[in-house]
């Protein structure tokens, strides 16, 4: 059975730092893209990051870029997405996703982890 | 303002057939597969359709997905209490990366 396992929210104060975690089971992590996907409250989805096979190529939405890092260890089968310089904007359901595609087609989601931005 | 354009809200009795449209771009929907997600309140969304028209496992066929230039249609027919949820199109974009819909409100009367 996949899982995906989201870690890591919780309150930060604007301009504050957060590191995501995501650890992945039954299914061969090293050989899945994966991405975060997040979910303001009361709003629709929006796409945050997406990272390749073997971690060399990442993209992010414009919205993130250059605040937002996400990374893969292979050898803990885990997902991260260090976060920084956090704005009120990023407050969201930060969902953890597989996406065997590559391409927006997220066929696994986590649970999400809920990421307060506040002062 | 999302990329990928989605009616707020769409309606129906049950048995009826309701449609969800979702318009797009040529370098988004026009080019790249489009992916449908279905989501209950205070849940994770879950796949509907991937590959423009195929269902993952489970789903079941009364949800099918078609796509004709930049836009593509999630149909659900024999409409059920059980469906009324939201609903999201999504697809990659050459410059955006991956981009959704605004989402659509099914409400089953």
């Amino acid at each position: 059975e996949v899982q995906l396992l989201e870690s890591g929210g919780g309150l930060v104060q604007p301009g504050g730092s957060l590191r995501l975690s995501c650890v992945a089971s039954g299914f061969t992590f090293s050989s899945s893209v994966m991405s975060w996907v997040r979910q303001a409250p009361g709003k629709g989805l929006e796409w945050v990051s997406t990272i390749k096979v073997g971690g060399g190529t990442t993209f992010y939405a414009d919205s993130v870029k250059g605040r937002l890092t996400i990374s893969r260890d292979d050898s803990k089968n885990t997902l991260y997405l260090q976060m920084d310089s956090l704005g009120v904007d990023d407050t969201a359901i930060y969902y953890c996703v597989r996406d065997p595609t590559g391409y927006g087609g997220a066929d696994y989601w986590g649970q999400g982890t809920l990421v307060t931005v506040s002062s | 303002q999302s990329v990928l354009t989605q009616p707020p809200s769409a309606s129906g009795t049950p048995g009826q057939r309701v449609t969800i449209s979702c318009s797009g771009g040529s370098s988004n929907i026009g080019k790249y597969h489009v992916y449908w997600y279905q989501q209950f309140p205070g849940t994770a969304p879950k796949l509907l359709i991937y590959i423009d028209n195929q269902r993952p496992s489970g789903v079941p066929d009364r949800f099918s997905g078609s796509k004709s230039g930049t836009s593509a249609s999630l149909a659900i027919s024999g409409l059920r209490s059980e469906d009324e949820a939201d609903y999201y199109c999504a697809a990659w974009d050459d410059s955006l990366g991956a981009v959704f819909g605004g989402g659509t409100k099914l409400t089953v009367l």
